[in-house]
């Protein structure tokens, strides 16, 4: 069973342009979340999402980031008109349902770099 | 905020000795969760435990948790240079994880 795919592993961006950022679950689960981490710092919490659906999105920044979950594909993360501060790891996890009585499993992450 | 807070920052200890992260929080959570990261990588999971359990174990690591104190610690016995890490907990709300700056642990071989 393949965990959590992640990729890019590594995006270089320069500013203005776009990034997206592309989680496959784990085989069997539908439910993603998204995380950011800064250098140093701990991973902060962006968005979670079902197929189809946002179900939380109180961590993302109000412009410029969309996420989505189709019913089809992976889930993705865009960020456009990317700016020096975007720069960080960003990691997605899966779990097999939400609510709280689950682990999530947390992918390898894509390490973004906006020059 | 339901963020965790890890102590000490950073630790380093001899190869076989025991080593005990700490983990503050300030809202009523659901559970908490340890995970750990390697240097570059994505994090591991390494233990749940629920708001009604007290303690649990995993091999060599043992995870407590009071919920009066709102206050949880991580025991990892006989530690290992391939220990090496940042751990985290991650108190859990509703739907997402709180993770806090983590604690970074060096065994020294």
């Amino acid at each position: 069973n393949a965990g959590v795919m992640q990729n890019p592993r590594h995006l270089v961006r320069r500013r203005g342009q776009e990034a997206r950022l592309r989680c496959s679950p784990m085989k069997g689960h539908s439910h993603v979340y998204w995380y950011r981490q800064l250098p140093e710092e701990g991973l902060k919490f962006m968005v979670y999402l079902q197929k189809e659906n946002i179900i939380d999105e109180s961590g993302m920044p109000k412009e410029r980031f969309s996420a989505e979950f189709p019913k089809e594909g992976p889930s993705i993360l865009r960020i456009q008109q990317v700016v020096r501060g975007d720069s960080a790891a960003y990691f997605c996890a899966s779990s097999p349902t939400g609510g709280t009585a689950y682990e999530q499993y947390f992918g390898p992450g894509t390490r973004l770099t906006v020059t | 905020s339901q963020q965790g807070e890890e102590d000490p920052q950073a630790l380093s200890i001899q190869e076989g000795e025991n080593a005990t992260m700490n983990c503050s929080y300030k809202t009523s959570i659901n559970n908490l969760q340890w995970y750990r990261q390697n240097s570059g990588r994505g994090l591991v999971h390494l233990i749940l435990i629920r708001s009604n359990e007290r303690e649990k174990h995993s091999g060599r690591l043992r995870v407590t948790l009071d919920t009066s104190k709102k206050s949880s610690s991580l025991l990892i016995t006989a530690s290992r240079a391939a220990d090496t890490a940042s751990y985290f907990c991650a108190p859990q709300g509703a739907n997402n994880l709180f993770f806090g700056t983590g604690t970074r642990l060096t065994v020294i071989p």
